[in-house]
């Protein structure tokens, strides 16, 4: 199906573990983007990423790591989970106007 | 970075009631977009609207770009218009979203 989907829609994890969250796009967008959502502070830029091999830290980069080795894949990373990550991420993609939203995943880190 | 100011921050409604929605930037922006998040948290594109205006059904959308603000209508509200609504926009491809308006509309 074409679109943007986030994998899995919902994970809770330990503090400490690591733990993965996917992004597919099937638009060969050149733009993807990591939100995360907290209550209070809405969407707040992660990590985002121009092309392949190209990403750049956003406003709350600490404690996540981002690759992009293929166009139709963002990955983030928590390397050692923390309670303050629990929190909803959202993926979006963009070509060169609007950007689209995955369905988002929740992360309750105990 | 670009800053995004959205009023109000609370609505509440009765069925049938119009609103109206504004979004502040304080820089140009070429990449502004609505979008309504749904009870379930789903972000939906409402307007991607940089310049001008759009309507799409009961809900219509106009952007000042010389004067970076945007408004958001909504005529004859439903229940099921019900959630937030975020406006989001930069000076380059990266959105910076607003905090949001939350709005209820009551049957």
């Amino acid at each position: 199906d074409a679109g943007i989907t986030q994998s899995p829609r919902y994970k809770i994890t330990e503090t400490g573990r690591q733990v993965t969250l996917m992004c597919h796009q099937t638009w060969s967008h050149s733009y993807m983007f990591w939100y995360r959502q907290d209550l209070g502070h809405g969407l707040r830029l992660i990590y985002y990423s121009a092309a392949a091999d190209i990403t750049d830290k956003g406003e709350v980069p600490d404690g996540y790591v981002v690759s992009r080795s293929k166009t139709e894949n963002f990955p983030l990373t928590l390397e050692s989970a923390t309670r303050s990550q629990t929190s909803v991420y959202f993926c979006a993609s963009t070509g060169d106007t609007e950007a689209f939203f995955g369905q988002g995943t929740r992360l309750t880190v105990v | 970075g670009i800053q995004v100011e959205q009023s109000p921050p609370d609505l509440i409604l009765q069925e049938g009631a119009n609103s109206t929605l504004r979004c502040n930037f304080s820089d140009s922006v070429n990449n502004l977009q609505w979008f309504h998040q749904n009870p379930w948290g789903q972000l939906i594109n409402l307007f991607y609207i940089p310049s001008g205006t759009k309507q799409n059904g009961r809900l219509s959308a106009t952007t000042v770009a010389t004067e970076r603000y945007s408004l958001l209508y909504i005529s004859s509200s439903q229940t099921t218009d019900s959630g937030v609504y975020f406006c989001a926009g930069g000076g380059s491809y990266i959105p910076t979203f607003g905090r949001g308006t939350s709005l209820i509309v009551h049957p």
